[in-house]
């Protein structure tokens, strides 16, 4: 079985600011790793994922996220925000397995928040 | 169009009722799921479907029903609703072939209120 920590429910921090929402994985087999968005009154969109390659992950919306499988970490950062991308972010992963459901577990979520 | 449309968007009844949440999706995709939304709980799957003839039960399935009508179809229902099923639900799609890349695709929701 899987798990999802997302360590900080809320994220407040004014525009233009560095901003870090960090998860936590516990998994006994290698996963997957996403990162999921989730506008006002909307449904979740994809932001970025990781499934093999450069630890480093691009997203949307000048979003990146990079894989660290000692520390089994999966940080969102972005350099600079805008008021527009107050939304929950949830961190989510999938058991790498053949024939496998391959169900997402969700983290918790962080709810960031953009100040003026 | 939306690829993934969920019906109602909102709707609120009374304990006991019997009611029925609806999801459709345009994206030929096989794989079709149930999540419902807590605060503080992020997305919990309650029901899965590989195809019309595949259906199983998630990490909450107790006091749900599911139906698989047809590929682009999936529908979950409460057949007695408690207050504690009050939350947003989330229908979800994903490509069955290998190589899909994991990804899944959200309706936008549907917030069900049980009084």
């Amino acid at each position: 079985a899987q798990s999802v920590t997302q360590l900080d429910s809320q994220v407040p921090v004014f525009e233009e600011a560095p901003v870090e929402l960090r998860c936590n994985y516990s998994s006994s087999v290698s996963v997957y790793l996403f990162w999921y968005v989730q506008y006002p009154n909307q449904g979740l969109q994809l932001l970025l994922k990781y499934l093999s390659g450069s630890t480093l992950v691009k997203g949307i919306n000048g979003f990146e996220a990079e894989f660290n499988k000692s520390q089994t970490s999966f940080h969102l950062r972005k350099p600079s925000v805008h008021i527009s991308d107050t939304a929950e972010y949830f961190c989510a992963v999938s058991a790498i397995s053949s024939g496998s459901a391959r169900q997402l577990t969700f983290g918790s979520g962080t709810q960031l928040t953009v100040l003026p | 169009d939306a690829d993934v449309t969920q019906t109602p968007r909102n709707r609120i009844t009374k304990t006991g009722k019997r009611i029925m949440l609806e999801c459709s999706q345009t994206k030929g995709h096989d794989r079709m799921y149930w999540y419902r939304q807590d605060p503080g709980l992020g997305l919990r799957l309650i029901y899965y479907s590989f195809d019309v003839k595949d259906i199983n039960k998630g990490e909450i399935s107790d006091g749900y029903s599911v139906s698989r009508q047809a590929q682009a179809k999936f529908s979950l229902s409460l057949e007695s609703a408690i207050p504690n099923q009050t939350a947003l639900y989330f229908c979800a799609t994903r490509p069955g072939t290998s190589g899909s890349l994991d990804t899944q695709y959200f309706g936008p929701g549907t917030r069900l209120t049980v009084l």
